[in-house]
Order: C-alpha cells, then structure tokens, then sequence
C-alpha cells in the first residue's frame, strides 16, 4: 500500500542553522506531495506542496522538490527560527474518489534562540 | 471567517461506553474527512463524506466506529463500547471544491481517553 517514511525526531536545532527533514513515500499510482505542520496547542496546517515531478514547493522559506527518481520530497529551510517549533508531516495523495491524506509519523522539530 | 471545530476538545470514556465526537467543517466545504491519531504517530484515515455521502469508509477500524453527515454539514463519529485501544486523537478535515488536491483544513481535534 502507500506509504510515507520521515525522518525520526527530535530534531533540535540552534536559531539560523541548516534544516533538512528527509521524507520517502512508497505509492500505487503518481502521487501529489505535501507537507503539513502542527504548531504547539493548534491544528495540521498545510505548509507546502507539489504535485508533479521536479515541481518545488515552498512556503515562509522553507521548499521541498518533488523528486521521482528517489520517492523523495525532502524539506529545507535556510535559516530556522524559534518560532519553527513544531511537528512537521510528510503526507501524499492519489488522485480518485476519496482524496485522503496518507502521512509519515511526523518530526518534531525544537529550534533553540 | 471560522475554521474547523471539533467538540468536546477532551473526552474520558469508561471502558465499554459509547462515546459521540462531533465535527463542524467550514461552511461551503463539501469534502469532509475523519482521521485517527495515535501518539507519536501521523493520522490515519478513517472516513470521507461528500455531503451527506459517505464515499469511503475503508478505514473505520471495526464495526464499533460509526460516522454520518445527515445533513452535509455538520459530521458525528460515534465510537461504540470504546477500548482502551481507541485512545487517541480523533482529527476532522474539510476541504472546499476548488481548492487544490490534497489541500485540506484541520480542526483542533478531540482527544480521547479510554480508562
């Protein structure tokens, strides 16, 4: 079946460092990417997506690239800040009747100031 | 203008009870779907509505799990004698017609604890 594989967390960071959460999926068909996150004491929000291959997602500096070759849609952000701290989710769909969302387990991510 | 709500935000059940979680989509928002979450986990689909029709319910976990949308709003998840096993975070989705594939807008979801 479809699946979603994230990097495992936490993932602790010091403010303005280097930011990469590695996400791999396995699908039937051609999915559309995404990447959803959850901010303390709130609900999943979508950050970005793509939808076709070698298509970049990006959204309040973070990107993804849809790479096919590798199943791969890796999220990057220049410069973290502390406000980033959140719990990142990788996620796929297919197209077809029902549209639901397939995600990875999810990141925590701590930026530290 | 409002986003998804869920009611109650917390909920404690006895083993054995019925329990009753409730799902305001936002208005216009024909798509509607039920997700489960686990801790430490990512959701897992459960059921999607558009309107009133429930489309798939691949993921309801056993015949306890019931969902409806008589009226194409509001949606009812209703879990029958709970187990311990159903603790978890229960997350309601809606998503409009025109936008994107995917693109989907959560509520705050309902906790749920079996003792």
């Amino acid at each position: 079946g479809d699946s979603v594989t994230q990097m495992e967390g936490p993932v602790t960071l010091s403010e303005e460092a280097f930011l990469t959460i590695n996400c791999t999926y396995t699908a039937t068909g051609y999915p559309s990417l995404f990447w959803y996150v959850q901010y303390p004491g709130e609900g999943l929000q979508l950050l970005l997506k793509a939808t076709k291959a070698d298509d970049k997602g990006s959204n309040k500096g973070f990107e993804a690239t849809y790479r096919k070759e590798t199943t791969s849609f890796h999220l990057e952000k220049g410069s973290v800040q502390v406000s980033d701290s959140a719990v990142y989710f990788c996620a796929l769909t297919l197209s077809g009747s029902a549209r639901q969302l397939t995600f990875g387990s999810g990141t925590q991510l701590t930026v530290l100031p | 203008g409002a986003g998804v709500s869920q009611s109650p935000r917390y909920k404690v059940a006895k083993r054995g009870q019925d329990v009753a979680l409730r799902c305001d989509p936002i208005s216009g928002h024909v798509s509607l779907f039920w997700y489960q979450q686990a801790l430490g986990q990512g959701p897992e689909f459960l059921t999607y509505f558009q309107n009133e029709a429930q489309l798939d319910k691949s993921g309801l976990p056993s015949d306890r799990f019931f969902a409806e949308r008589p009226e194409g709003s509001v949606s009812t998840l209703k879990i029958q004698r709970t187990q311990q096993e159903d603790s978890a975070v229960y997350l309601c989705a809606s998503s409009s017609p025109t936008g994107g594939l995917g693109e989907q807008y959560f509520g705050p979801g309902t906790r749920l604890t079996v003792t």
